[in-house]
């Protein structure tokens, strides 16, 4: 069955500009996931949904970064006024459990975000 | 504090050669779980395995295997026979039971020469 898909793949924006990425998880996942993942580094976690319900916002560094999933299946990340540190591989993740913890969460491509 | 350090940068070997990825972990939780997972050239993100704290089993799938000691805190991965399309970036990640992220380690760059 297909996978988690992100688009876009690529984005390039000037500072100051608001971005959205958008992330459609595996058919039937309950619970999806974005990460942030910065060059040479691993991934970290910025936020977490189960359905529509964002369980967890921990990790989104500064109010500029929100994420919605209305219907409970694709996701958005928004960054709003973005900035040349926002550069980054954005990676979101989805898995069939209903709360988040130790099922495996699948990732899909990442959207290579550039603020120029 | 949770943590996970994969002290080797990277690691170059030469085709057929049998390579360990060094992983160690830190947390007081009793209840985890640990996964490796590999990011090709291609840039994606691949899952692995999957452990949890109560099983110290080593795990062989071909000619990966995984070996997991409480003890030292470590859950290492060895690929046997080594093949260029084995070059990779892999991390090694912790997840508590009673959370919904997982931490990941820096990642070990393999590169498998010829």
């Amino acid at each position: 069955g297909a996978g988690v898909s992100q688009s876009p793949r690529y984005k390039v924006t000037k500072r100051g500009q608001d971005v959205a990425l958008r992330c459609d998880p595996i058919s039937g996942h309950v619970s999806l996931y974005w990460y942030r993942q910065a060059l040479g580094q691993g991934p970290e976690f910025l936020t977490y949904f189960n359905y529509e319900a964002q369980q967890d916002k921990s990790g989104l560094p500064n109010d500029r970064f929100s994420a919605e999933r209305p219907e409970g299946s694709i996701s958005t990340l928004t960054i709003q006024r973005t900035e040349q540190r926002d550069s980054a591989m954005y990676r979101c993740a989805s898995s069939p459990a209903e709360r988040g913890g130790p099922d495996t969460q699948y990732f899909g491509p990442g959207t290579r975000l550039t603020v120029l | 504090a949770q943590k996970v350090t994969q002290a080797q940068t990277e690691i170059s070997v030469v085709e057929k050669e049998d390579v360990t990825l060094d992983c160690v972990y830190e947390t007081r939780d009793t209840t985890y779980y640990l996964f490796w997972y590999k990011q090709p050239p291609s840039g994606e993100l691949v899952f692995l395995i999957r452990r949890n704290s109560f099983d110290e089993q080593n795990e062989i799938s071909g000619r990966y295997s995984w070996n997991f000691q409480k003890s030292t805190s470590s859950f290492n991965f060895t690929i046997t026979a080594s093949q260029v399309v084995d070059s990779a970036v892999y991390f090694c990640a912790l997840n508590l039971y009673n959370t919904d992220k997982l931490i990941f380690g820096t990642g070990t760059r393999l590169q498998v020469f010829p």
